[in-house]
């Protein structure tokens, strides 16, 4: 059974960078995309983007060019960096596993992330 | 971007009830729709892909219909584990989008 956990900083500064890490166990990464989606408390799930084990990413373009994901597939694990934050990327962060065609089929439990002063 | 309209946005219903909620795109996605269930403080799980594959493990109450722009999601005769909100995600194009999604409860 698959398990992806997030972990990182639940406090951000504004301007500052949020960062996340998904640690994924109990099966390979290969052949399939890992994804981060977050979920403003009480509001819709929002996809920010993928990235496959060559390194290949796919990010939402709402988040311009503050985001970026990698993986480093020797710890099993990959990460989420969103630059420049403000309150509005406070959320719930998820990280998931694609199946490839976007359909996402196991996911971490997420995890807040509060941006303030 | 695809947009993803669900309704209604919440729904009152009683255990044993067949409800049906509904997901519309704002443009052709043919069957790339999944649908996905989430209860409080938890992650969303995956019911359905392709409009109308039921995942493995998922109660067989559980049906999905449509393709192009309009999609359903049938739970008949629901359980109290059916009590909670419902998303439908377009995966035909990135950014794949997710509805506003469906609050059921009693």
């Amino acid at each position: 059974q698959v398990h992806l956990q997030e972990s990182g900083p639940r406090l951000v500064r504004p301007s500052e960078t949020l960062s996340l890490t998904c640690d994924v166990s109990g099966g390979s990464m290969r052949t399939f995309y890992w994804s981060w989606i977050r979920q403003p408390p009480g509001k819709a799930l929002e996809w920010i983007g993928y990235v496959y084990t060559t390194g290949r990413t796919n990010y939402n373009p709402s988040f311009k060019s503050r985001v970026a994901i990698s993986v480093d597939t020797s710890k099993n694990e990959f990460s989420l960096k969103l630059t420049s934050v403000t309150t509005a990327d406070t959320a719930i962060y998820f990280c998931a596993r694609d199946d490839t065609t976007g359909v996402i089929d196991y996911w971490g439990q997420g995890t807040l992330v509060t941006v303030s002063s | 971007d695809i947009q993803m309209t669900q309704s209604p946005s919440s729904l009152s219903a009683s255990v044993g009830d067949t409800v049906t909620l509904t997901c519309r795109a704002s443009e052709n996605i043919k069957k790339f729709l999944s649908w996905y269930q989430q209860t409080p403080g938890a992650a969303p799980k995956l019911l359905m892909s392709s409009a109308s594959g039921l995942r493995n493990g998922v109660p067989s109450r559980f049906s999905g219909s449509g393709s192009g722009t309009d999609f359903s999601l049938t739970i008949n005769s629901m359980q109290d584990a059916d009590f909670a909100t419902y998303y439908c995600q377009q995966t035909y194009k990135t950014p794949y989008t997710f509805g506003e999604g469906t609050k059921l409860d009693i």
